[in-house]
């Protein structure tokens, strides 16, 4: 009821194409927000999205909330090889900001320079 | 500002063993949490404190994991008896407050044999 699911799992690119990975949930979400985790790293906040349908970009990432707030996407423009890592969605136990958080599974994109 | 820290980076015991794991979150953040990460999953809450009290242990398997903050700073979580399953990294977060933007620590991997 609460997970959120990512897909895909895997993806391995070649530098320079692009990237996405989805978040989904059977339930409607207050909001979600999108960590990355570098290989033998720990996870680090990328960003939150709250809105219906928002979009946010952060140079070559662009986040989008769905109109629903029942899912959500990362989309990597032209990647490089420094965006190797796992990404993350989360969402939050409550109906605000607790920092109880439940992840996704997680997607994690290989980069081929 | 510094960032969370944690010890030790690695630990190895067996099975039936105990196991503690040290925490020091940034300097004024009043909410510290402890995630679990199992290779290959999402993060997953098992505590959260606010300042010195326990505000969701929900998750803690309590016959075996126990945490405390008893000055309201540092943290630990300690694990007794240890099973297979446990072996994971235990990763340390802390916010200012309001649940946004975890600062996640390198994390403490444990190995069960």
């Amino acid at each position: 009821g609460q997970q959120v699911m990512q897909i895909p799992q895997y993806q391995h690119v070649q530098e320079g194409e692009d990237f996405t990975t989805y978040c989904n949930s059977s339930t409607t979400l207050s909001n979600i927000q999108w960590y990355k985790q570098r290989p033998g790293g720990h996870p680090v906040f990328l960003i939150q999205l709250v809105k219906s349908g928002e979009v946010k970009k952060q140079k070559r990432l662009t986040f989008q909330f769905g109109e629903a707030k029942k899912n959500s996407s990362l989309h990597i423009t032209a990647t490089q090889t420094t965006d190797v890592g796992t990404y993350f969605c989360a969402r939050d136990f409550g109906s605000s900001n607790t920092g109880k958080l439940i992840f996704g599974q997680g997607t994690t994109l290989q980069v081929k320079p | 500002e510094a960032g969370v820290a944690q010890s030790p980076r690695y630990k190895i015991i067996e099975k039936r063993q105990s196991v503690a794991f040290w925490c020091n979150p940034i300097s004024g953040h009043a909410t510290l949490y402890w995630y679990q990460q199992i290779l290959g999953q999402g993060p997953k809450l098992l505590i959260q404190f606010q300042n010195n009290g326990v505000v969701d242990d929900s998750q803690l398997p309590k016959d075996r994991f126990s945490a405390e903050r008893l000055k309201g700073v540092d943290s630990t979580l300690k694990i007794q008896p240890a099973k297979l399953e446990d072996s994971a990294v235990y990763l340390c977060a802390s916010s200012s407050g309001g649940g946004l933007n975890l600062t996640f620590g390198a994390g403490s991997r444990l190995t069960v044999l």
